[in-house]
């Protein structure tokens, strides 16, 4: 059974940081690209960053450019999320997702930003 | 960047009748290894999306067949064919062709 567990949300202060890490089983990890998706309360999906399966391309959406970075262990099979210089509309669900096509969903990590 | 866009917002169906929901993509999904990187997934209230149908047409492991998925280009569909309780939540289509992806805004399906 494919599982993904992300962990590391919580409350973090304006300007704060913290990183975010998935927990992969049940399929071949280096095999796959794998992403982040938020999603903030009420609203609907937000694609993040997404990292190819040996880690030599990530992609991000423009308004984390220079702020999060996505990072992977193939031996670990573990996904993250460094986030960096966080604002209050970085609030969300945050989802690590299996593939291009979003084939597996984590239960996903909350992360708050609040003073 | 690509635009995804849904239509409807909301649909309020009645139990055993069809639903259909439109997406329209602001330029083709046409990627230059010939595949149309467009996935439907759905999201039960209170859970993660999970994956429906992937490439335009075809449906994920596990889904019933009443969920299908057509289309080409920049205009995409998704049906069911008989609405059942189980099948409330919100429907996203999302393009996965070119960087960065993107969703369309979501579709709320209702029982009437």
């Amino acid at each position: 059974e494919v599982q993904l567990v992300e962990s590391g949300g919580g409350l973090v202060q304006p300007g704060g940081s913290l990183t975010l890490s998935c927990v992969a089983s049940g399929f071949m990890f280096s095999a796959y690209w794998m992403s982040w998706v938020r999603q903030a309360p009420g609203k609907g999906l937000e694609w993040v960053a997404s990292i190819k399966e040996d880690g030599s391309e990530k992609y991000y959406v423009d308004s984390v450019k220079g702020r999060f970075a996505i990072s992977r262990d193939n031996a670990k099979n573990s996904l993250y999320l460094q986030m960096n210089s966080l604002k209050g509309e970085d609030t969300s669900m945050y989802y690590c997702v299996r593939g291009l096509y979003g084939s597996s969903w984590g239960q996903g990590t909350l992360v708050t930003v609040s003073s | 960047d690509i635009v995804m866009t849904q239509t409807p917002l909301s649909s309020p169906v009645t139990l055993g009748q069809p639903a259909s929901i439109s997406c329209r993509s602001s330029q083709s999904l046409v990627h230059s290894d010939g595949n149309t990187y467009l996935s439907w997934l759905q999201q039960r209230p209170g859970q993660p999306p999970r994956l429906l149908i992937y490439r335009i047409s075809n449906r994920f492991s596990g889904v019933p067949d009443r969920f299908s998925g057509s289309g080409a280009g920049t205009d995409f569909t998704l049906k069911i064919s008989r609405v059942e309780a189980e099948d409330v939540g919100v429907y996203y289509c999302m393009q996965a062709t070119q960087f960065p992806h993107s969703f369309g805004q979501g579709t709320k399906l209702e029982i009437k």
